[in-house]
């Protein structure tokens, strides 16, 4: 009954080597976000789509990258990942923009470890 | 920054009734109260909202003070599962009106231990 999935739940690369982390929903959500969690940290907002439309947080690395094919999918691209970026990365969704009154949807988090 | 004040940690024994607490002394009025938990190794999970009127749903009751300046999440039989961390989080009520910014600002949260 997974909602939002995450895969993998864990993920090794090396300094340096790009890296994908995709994100899925089953709910139609038109609203799909990505958080960073480091260890013994809250989540801190990267950047969400509302639909196509990309929204960047002003202090989110340009090392951090984000593709929404449809609906249902978004990616995560780090393109030369430092050991700075080991962390939990957290797929949430909403169904809408335009109230606050919508609670935001989690998967369990990629689990990102750097060599 | 977040814009709630929250103890860092809590026990509470298990059966009994665990009362979380947080400070929002800025909230206005067009924000919400969420409160999210994170159980260890997963991702946040949704419980309970409310605007000004107190709220219970499955889960949990929320009530929020009369000037809404602070609120309590109740979990009423707290069991070994619902050791988390909670977060409470304030969020715009109109995304627009808000100045456009509609992720979560999570703060440090309350780490809630259930004793057995």
């Amino acid at each position: 009954d997974a909602m939002v999935i995450q895969n993998p739940r864990y993920q090794v690369t090396q300094f340096g080597k790009p890296v994908t982390l995709s994100c899925s929903q089953t709910l139609n959500h038109n609203v799909m976000y990505w958080y960073q969690q480091k260890s013994s940290q809250a989540p801190k907002l990267l950047f969400h789509y509302y639909d196509k439309d990309f929204n960047n947080e002003a202090d989110t690395p340009d090392n951090f990258q984000s593709r929404r094919p449809n609906t249902s999918f978004c990616f995560l691209d780090i393109r030369s990942p430092g050991l700075g970026d080991a962390a939990m990365y957290l797929c949430a969704t909403s169904r809408d923009l335009t109230t606050g009154n919508q609670p935001q949807h989690f998967g369990d988090g990629t689990r990102l470890s750097i060599l | 920054d977040a814009k709630t004040t929250q103890p860092p940690s809590m026990d509470c024994a298990e059966g009994r009734a665990a009362n979380l607490p947080c400070n929002h002394s800025t909230i206005s009025g067009n924000e919400y109260v969420y409160w999210y938990r994170q159980i260890h190794s997963q991702g946040p999970q949704y419980i309970i909202h409310g605007l000004k009127n107190n709220e219970t749903n499955e889960m949990a009751s929320l009530i929020i003070t009369e000037d809404r300046k602070s609120s309590t999440l109740i979990l009423p039989h707290a069991t070994l599962r619902d050791t988390a961390v909670y977060y409470c989080i304030v969020r715009v009520r109109d995304y627009y009106s808000g100045g456009g910014a509609d992720g979560l600002t999570f703060g440090k949260g309350t780490h809630l231990i259930i004793q057995p």
